[in-house]
């Protein structure tokens, strides 16, 4: 079980805005890291801390937070978004053990 | 440019020991956290633990029992054991370079940026 909870699956018309949800008591004292991982590719760092994008990564994808949810959002939606997305942060033991939440699958239609 | 480069065996038989290494190459050892994640087949993401440069580590509850991280800063690498491994343990692992801090807000991040390309093993009789 993962103390991160993600929505499985969520699709977006081409072009339009989707938001992605993580839910858990650690996102009340962590901001979420999300990764983008396309199939048979390591995952992709896309956004961190309170809403940081690596470099190389395009600015319709942003970050937010509100008590225990965080939230990624793709502002246009693109072909190559299509993949799973996987929010991260450290855990609410206090224990320093990281967890992930179980992905969504966005397909962009 | 940081890059980790892992490498291990890829094919086990139930009760063998698994073991893989990530080189970390372009970058700085210190001041980070080096992770092993795994991910069985058309499954998610699973954190299986850290260590840092000075040898702290933190395991997964659920799989501490069997999985040791090591690190050689001579060579800018860490290592990852896990001991008695079943047909569960089949997945991709990849390794990856963690970063985590205290912000001005109150708030803390932690993230990983750099990741391995992953090595897939198969436990298997």
């Amino acid at each position: 079980s993962s103390e991160l909870t993600q929505d499985p699956a969520v699709s977006v018309a081409l072009g339009q805005t989707v938001r992605i949800t993580c839910q858990g008591d650690s996102l009340r004292s962590y901001y979420a890291s999300w990764y983008q991982q396309k199939p048979g590719q390591a995952p992709v760092l896309v956004i961190y801390g309170k809403n940081n994008r690596p470099s190389g990564i395009p600015d319709r994808f942003s970050g937010s937070s509100s008590g225990n949810t965080a939230s990624l959002t793709i502002t246009g939606a693109q072909a190559e978004d299509e993949a799973d997305y996987y929010c991260n942060s450290r855990d609410s033991s206090g224990n320093h053990l990281a967890v992930f939440g179980g992905g969504t699958k966005l397909t962009v239609l | 440019q940081v890059q980790l480069q892992q490498w291990g065996a890829g094919l086990l038989k139930p009760s063998e020991t698994l073991s893989l290494t990530c080189a970390v190459y372009g970058g700085s050892f210190s001041g980070y956290y080096w992770s092993w994640i795994r991910q069985p087949p058309g499954k998610g993401l699973e954190w299986i633990g850290e260590i840092n440069h000075s040898g702290s580590t933190n395991y997964n509850p659920s799989l501490k029992s069997r999985v040791t991280i090591s690190v050689d800063t001579s060579k800018n690498q860490f290592s990852l054991k896990l001991s008695s491994v079943t047909a569960a343990d089949t997945a991709v692992y990849y390794c990856a370079r963690g970063d985590a801090g205290a912000t001005t807000v109150g708030y803390y991040y932690y993230y990983m940026d750099v990741w391995g390309k992953g090595t897939t093993v198969t436990v298997s009789s």
